[in-house]
């Protein structure tokens, strides 16, 4: 079946460095792509999102990068704190099963761990 | 603004009994709504997608039987599991969406735990 996927479950990075977080999806269909972060024992935050007729788009701090051809998505996150740990997902609109078409597809995660 | 909340945060309950958790949209209309379940260090999994005045789609293998939904509002879906046990331990969450689509805002979350 088709999913989406995390190159790398776990990402180190020195504070003040910048993160980038990458992610693979093989649902060509899919033209919603959504970045969450969540920390230990709580629900998914929205961070950033990017639709199919896009390939960049930014926020405070965090870029979103589309690349349609390849089918990748990355977060890349500027200058990290502390507050950056957690774990990210990366998330598209893709094709459920049970016709839930708005349901989200979430890939497996990135624990970022922001080291002093 | 978009906040959704869940209640309880966390439940205990013996094995064979049933327990409901509601999911809330604070200062928005949803029309939709959607159940997540998320294992210990793995990915959110959507359960079912919830609308308001009408039946729930259940993903394949959610039974739908067992997860009852119910969206009688368009700020209010619960959940409830049936009969619920250990292996229905897990971290349930929901989300709920604007009217006229648009991005997902998820609840805090809430544990399960069946012993």
């Amino acid at each position: 079946g088709e999913s989406v996927g995390l190159h790398l479950p776990t990402l180190s990075v020195q504070e003040g460095d910048n993160s980038i977080i990458n992610c693979a999806y093989s649902n060509s269909a899919s033209d919603y792509f959504i970045w969450y972060k969540q920390e230990s024992g709580k629900g998914p935050q929205f961070i950033i999102d990017i639709r199919s007729n896009m390939d960049k788009r930014q926020g405070q701090r965090v870029t979103v990068l589309l690349n349609k051809t390849v089918k990748h998505l990355s977060l890349q996150i500027a200058a990290t704190q502390p507050g950056d740990s957690a774990v990210y997902f990366c998330a598209e609109n893709g094709r459920y099963s049970g016709g839930g078409a708005d349901g989200l597809t979430f890939g497996k995660g990135t624990h970022l761990i922001i080291q002093p | 603004g978009a906040v959704v909340s869940q209640h309880p945060s966390w439940v205990i309950c013996k094995s064979g009994t049933s327990v409901k958790i509601e999911c809330r949209s604070l200062d928005f209309q949803a029309t939709t709504m959607f159940w997540y379940r998320q294992f210990p260090k793995q990915s959110l999994m959507l359960m079912a997608t919830s609308n308001e005045g009408s039946k729930a789609t259940y993903e394949q293998g959610v039974e739908k039987d067992k997860f009852l939904i119910n969206h009688a509002s368009l700020t209010l879906s619960t959940l409830t599991v049936t009969s619920a046990h250990p292996e229905d331990s897990s971290f349930y969450i929901c989300s709920a969406r604007l009217s006229g689509g648009g991005t997902q805002y998820f609840g805090p979350g809430t544990r399960l735990l069946v012993l």
